[in-house]
Order: C-alpha cells, then structure tokens, then sequence
C-alpha cells in the first residue's frame, strides 16, 4: 500500500536555518495539500497544487515559506530563517478529484526549532 | 470564511459503550462536505465518515455514525461499542463543495476532541 509519504519525520534546526520537506503523495493524485498542526490544534490549510499549478497559498504562508511542485508529483515546503514560532507538525494531504476527492494525509514532519 | 468549532477539549468512555462527540460550524453555503478524522497518537490522521450536505439520510460507518441537522449547523459523531482503538484525538472538518474559487477543497478544522477509552 503506497499511501503519502512524508520526509524527514521529524527534523530539529536552530533558529535562523533553512529545511525543506518533502511529500510524495499517492501516486496518480493529482490534488496535493499542506497543513500545519500545532500541538492540540486542528490542522491549518497552507497551500494547494493541482498538478504543478500552485493555486491557493493562505495568508499563514509568509514570505519565508515556498511550496513547489515541479513535476506534479513531489512536493517540497521550504522555511526559510526559521523562528521558533515554526515549531509544528506539518502535514501533507493528497487526493484524486475524480474519486470524491477525499484528502489521504501523510504521517507529517514534526519540526523543532531552538 | 467557514469556521469549525469542537466545544468538547476531552471526553472519555467505557470499553463496549457508546459516546457522542460534538460538532457545529458556519458557513454561507448550502452544499458542502463535512468528515470525521481520527488521529491517533503519533500516528496519521484516517478519515472516519463523510457526510454530503445535500443528502438527508445520516452517515454510517460500522459502529461510527453521524447525526447531521443542516438547519442547526450540527455534525455529531457517535461511536457504539467502543474499543481501545478508538482512543484518539477526533476531528470535525468542513469542505466546500466546489473545488473552486477561492476554496480548492481545503478543508477546515475544529480544534479536535480527545477520546479515551477505559478497559
């Protein structure tokens, strides 16, 4: 069963450094979705590809956060000058528009910064 | 925007009973999908149950059902028979119903509620 791949899974950097995450969705889904979770919160809607197309970012994804897509398979997020308020696990949610596009999430990337 | 709102932090059951974990939210729409999530401890979150706004009849899935009133903006899970591995934490979320827009079929979340089952 190849369900949506998250890596690293967990990752600690010190404030200032740069990490990039990675999500191999389902394969064949075309829809990829990042969240962030903080502890004992509901997940948070970063940004939205389908396909490669990145067509949704919220307004939690400042301008230190970059999502790609290159192929329209992989996903990488990238932080930027992290600071500690990005401690958070960061989840990655797929799906195929055509099978009632319900999202099949990751496992996430629990980042830590110091 | 819609917003989720789950006003139970916490509930707990007795192993073989039946608990009934609270929902409402907000929203303009009048077609839009509405999902159970469970996540367990340190593992990924798994849908539970859907709900399409449009139908009347009442999600099931084995012992998980919904009880879902369109008018009052409630989405109630209930679970019978509970077992140990239903302890986790359990999240309501919302879904416009067209991938579009401004939307893209995010979903939105409530705060969650943690479920523990005692033996």
């Amino acid at each position: 069963d190849t369900g949506v791949s998250q890596d690293p899974r967990h990752k600690i950097t010190k404030r200032g450094q740069n990490v990039t995450f990675r999500c191999d969705p389902i394969s064949e889904h075309n829809r990829l979705y990042w969240y962030r979770q903080t502890l004992g919160q509901g997940p948070e809607f970063l940004t939205y590809f389908q396909n490669e197309a990145q067509l949704e970012k919220s307004r939690l994804l400042s301008d230190r956060f970059s999502a790609e897509r290159p192929k329209g398979s992989f996903s990488t997020l990238e932080i930027q000058r992290t600071e500690q308020g990005d401690s958070a696990m960061y989840l990655c949610a797929s799906s195929l528009r055509e099978l009632s596009d319900t999202q099949y999430f990751g496992p996430g990337t629990r980042l830590t910064v110091l | 925007a819609q917003t989720v709102t789950q006003s139970q932090p916490e509930m707990s059951v007795q192993e073989a009973e039946t608990v009934t974990l609270s929902c409402t939210y907000d929203t303009s729409e009048s077609d839009y999908y509405l999902f159970w999530y469970k996540q367990p401890p340190s593992r990924q979150m798994i849908l539970v149950i859907r709900q399409e706004a449009y139908k009347q009849q009442n999600a099931t899935e084995n012992r998980f059902s919904v009880n879902f009133q369109k008018a009052a903006k409630s989405f109630s899970l209930k679970i019978s028979d509970s077992q140990l591995g239903d302890a986790a934490m359990y999240f309501c979320a919302y879904r416009s119903w067209m991938s579009g827009g401004t939307s893209y079929g995010k979903l939105t979340f409530g705060q969650g509620t943690i479920l523990t089952v005692h033996p």
